[in-house]
């Protein structure tokens, strides 16, 4: 299995550029989070999805939208990219009927927004 | 805003010692998840602990809860060099949500 991963590692925009990053599981998750992490800081969410169909707003939302198309894929989409979005973005799953349990996280994707 | 906030924020030991990390949070919880970060790398889950629980171990892991004082430590014991990375304390704000602290860089000296 090759559990979370998320596309691309690395991306680097111009302010006001827009893009999609990519996260898939196979593990057969309900629950799929994004996060970002920011120096010197915690992981902080941004969005996350309950099922198939379904999103909901976390900690910090705004500027990003997502849809879950597909239980297996969670995407996050930046429309307007601005530099105060430069971060590391982390992927997240879980089992459903869980509270709050056991997360596996994706390896990452590193974005500069200049 | 953040839930979990460790102690220290930094912490460099040698090779076989013991290695402890606090963590502090603010409002009742349902669990409490500790997690290590390599660098360049993503999260990966090391221990959960449900608020009815006061101790628990996992090989050289040992979690701590002390709900009366909202704070847990991680106890990571005969410390070796690949333990070198950042851990992280989690806590669950509702069913959906957890918030993360900053974490601890712990480094082992060989």
């Amino acid at each position: 299995n090759a559990g979370v991963t998320q596309t691309p590692k690395f991306r680097v925009l111009k302010t006001g550029q827009s893009m999609t990053l990519l996260c898939a599981q196979d593990m057969n998750h309900e629950y799929m989070y994004w996060y970002r992490q920011d120096p010197g800081m915690g992981l902080r969410l941004i969005h996350y999805s309950v099922g198939e169909g379904t999103t909901a707003k976390g900690e910090v939302p705004d500027g990003y939208n997502v849809s879950r198309l597909k239980k297996q894929n969670f995407l996050l989409g930046l429309e307007s990219a601005a530099p105060s979005q430069t971060s590391v973005y982390f992927c997240a799953s879980s089992y459903s009927y869980q509270l709050a349990g056991e997360q596996f996280f994706g390896p990452g994707t590193r974005l500069t927004v200049l | 805003s953040q839930q979990g906030e460790e102690d220290p924020q930094a912490l460099s030991i040698q090779e076989g010692e013991n290695a402890t990390m606090n963590c502090s949070y603010k409002t009742s919880i349902n669990n409490l998840q500790w997690y290590r970060q390599n660098s360049g790398r993503g999260l990966v889950h090391l221990i959960l602990i449900r608020s009815n629980e006061r101790e628990k171990h996992s090989g050289r892991l040992r979690v701590t809860l002390d709900t009366s004082k909202k704070s847990s430590s991680l106890l990571i014991t005969a410390s070796r060099a690949a333990d070198t990375a950042s851990y992280f304390c989690a806590t669950d704000v509702d069913n959906n949500d957890m918030r993360f602290g900053a974490g601890t860089r712990l480094t082992v000296k060989p």
